[in-house]
C-alpha cells in the first residue's frame, strides 16, 4: 500500500493556461475524491467518483473545472483559462465503498500568477 | 452548513490535554476527524458513525453526541508530534462515505 499519490506537487501557471492534475488512488479503492484548500480553511468538496462514474459535483465547481476517472483508476482534474482566484491546494483522497475513511495525497499547490 | 470547531487555536505543555469540539447544524451520519501539518496531506485519526460505532488510533479518542450533532476529539499526554491543524470532517445522514464538509480547524501547539 502506497498510499494516494498526486502530481505535479507544484504549479506555477499564468492567468487564462489550462492546467491537468493528476490522482493514483490506493489501489482497491474505488471510490476517489477531489478537494480545494485555501490558506487557513478546511477542505472543500469538489467532486467525487465511484469506479469510473461521477456521482456528485459541487456547485463551486465552475464550468472550467472537468474531472474524469476514464478507467475507474487514476483520476485526472483539468482547470481551464484559470483566474488568480483558482490558487489553491487541490487534494485527492480516496476510500473503499464498504469503509468510510478517506485517506488522502499530499496535494497539488497550484499558483496562478 | 460548514462545521463549527472550538477553539480555534491552543497552545499546550507536553504531557498536558486537550479537547476539540465540533459542532453541526445538520443531522449527522458521521464525523471523521484528520490532523494537518503545514504543507501536509491531511492524515486520517478517527472516525464516529451514527449508532455508536468508532474506528481510530488507539491513543486518540472521540465521542459523538448525536441528539447535539456534536464531536469532541480528546487528546492526552500530549507529544511534540501532536501539533498541526485539526479538522473535523462531517457527513451528512445520506451516509455511504460520500462528501465531508470539513471545519475551520483548530490549531494546536505542543511546547516542550
Amino acid at each position: 500500500d502506497t498510499g494516494v499519490s498526486q502530481d505535479p506537487r507544484h504549479k506555477i501557471t499564468k492567468r487564462g493556461q489550462n492546467v491537468t492534475f493528476r490522482c493514483d488512488p490506493i489501489s482497491e479503492h474505488n471510490r476517489l475524491y477531489w478537494y480545494r484548500q485555501t490558506l487557513g480553511q478546511g477542505p472543500e468538496f469538489l467532486t467525487y467518483f465511484q469506479n469510473e462514474a461521477q456521482l456528485e459535483k459541487s456547485r463551486l465547481l465552475s464550468d472550467r473545472f472537468s474531472a474524469e476517472r476514464p478507467k475507474g483508476s487514476f483520476s485526472t482534474l483539468e482547470i481551464q483559462r484559470t483566474e488568480q482566484g483558482d490558487s489553491a491546494m487541490y487534494l485527492c483522497a480516496s476510500s473503499h465503498h464498504r469503509e468510510y475513511t478517506q485517506y488522502f495525497g499530499p496535494g497539488t499547490r497550484l499558483t496562478v500568477l | 452548513q460548514q462545521p463549527v470547531q472550538s477553539p480555534q487555536a491552543v497552545i499546550l505543555r507536553e504531557g498536558e490535554d486537550a479537547v476539540i469540539n465540533c459542532s453541526s447544524s445538520k443531522a449527522l451520519y458521521s464525523v471523521h476527524w484528520y490532523r494537518q501539518k503545514h504543507g501536509e496531506a491531511p492524515v486520517f485519526l478517527m472516525i464516529l458513525l451514527k449508532g455508536g460505532e468508532q474506528k481510530g488510533h488507539e491513543k486518540i479518542s472521540a465521542s459523538f453526541n448525536e441528539k447535539k450533532q456534536q464531536s469532541s476529539l480528546y487528546l492526552t499526554a500530549s507529544q511534540l508530534s501532536y501539533s498541526g491543524t485539526y479538522f473535523c470532517g462531517t457527513e451528512g445522514l445520506t451516509g455511504g462515505g460520500n462528501k465531508l464538509t470539513f471545519g475551520t480547524g483548530t490549531q494546536l501547539k505542543v511546547e516542550l
